[in-house]
């Protein structure tokens, strides 16, 4: 049974401040992970990928993989009210043909 | 514009009317798939396609049938509705390569089973 477990929330965060959201998964078979983001009402948007061991940076977002500790976060530097939203990881299996998502963790920023 | 677009956004409908989603996509992506989200669940994969005439069933496929007869489009289709289909859908693509499946997502359709 492949699973993906990520803390529900609410993380709330201040204005300016590093939120950190992390994810644990089950599968050690799986080869991509990715965070999107999801905004209320609307459809996930993905923000992040990653596929090797270590960090990925991409402007305030950093993603970081451990695939010996099954274990991906995500680092939001300089935090805006902007970025409250659910952030969903997922990755996806040897064969590449889903995606397993969590269910995600709602993020607050508060001005 | 690169996009996934769905139809309708929102229905509302009762228990055995056959209903049909449609999902089109602009990006001549290989991948498709339909996912539904409920609260406490989160998002769910009901069926996948790696590309034309190839379908597969994800976690949750009861209740639901596809079809893949063009690349662009990949409708969900619901022969016998019931309450418990209820839920928000979303459609997906991406390119089928290999290590990457970095999926873009339709706007979402809410269906309300009566």
């Amino acid at each position: 049974q492949k699973e993906v477990e990520q803390n529900s929330g609410p993380l709330s965060v201040p204005e300016g401040a590093i939120a950190s959201l992390n994810c644990t998964y089950s599968d050690r078979g799986s080869q991509s992970f990715f965070w999107y983001r999801q905004y209320s009402g609307k459809s996930p948007e993905l923000i992040m990928s990653i596929y090797s061991n270590g960090d990925k940076e991409d402007g305030r977002f950093t993603a970081q993989l451990n695939k010996a500790s099954q274990y991906v976060s995500l680092l939001i530097r300089d935090s805006q009210p902007s970025d409250s939203a659910t952030y969903l990881c997922a990755f996806s299996n040897s064969g590449y043909s889903t995606l397993t998502f969590g269910k995600g963790t709602m993020l607050l920023v508060s001005p | 514009e690169a996009q996934v677009t769905q139809n309708p956004r929102y229905l509302i409908t009762v228990t055995g009317k056959k209903l049909t989603v449609t999902c089109s996509q602009n990006m001549n992506h290989e991948y498709m798939s339909w996912y539904r989200q409920d609260p406490g669940l989160g998002l769910r994969q009901i069926y996948y396609s790696m590309n034309v005439e190839v379908t597969d069933k994800g976690d949750v496929p009861e209740g639901y049938k596809v079809s893949r007869k063009e690349k662009r489009n990949f409708p969900l289709i619901l022969e016998s509705p019931s309450p418990n289909q209820t839920s928000l859908y979303f459609c997906a693509s991406s390119l089928a390569l290999a290590g990457v499946n970095e999926q873009f997502f339709g706007p979402g359709t809410r269906l309300t089973v009566l």
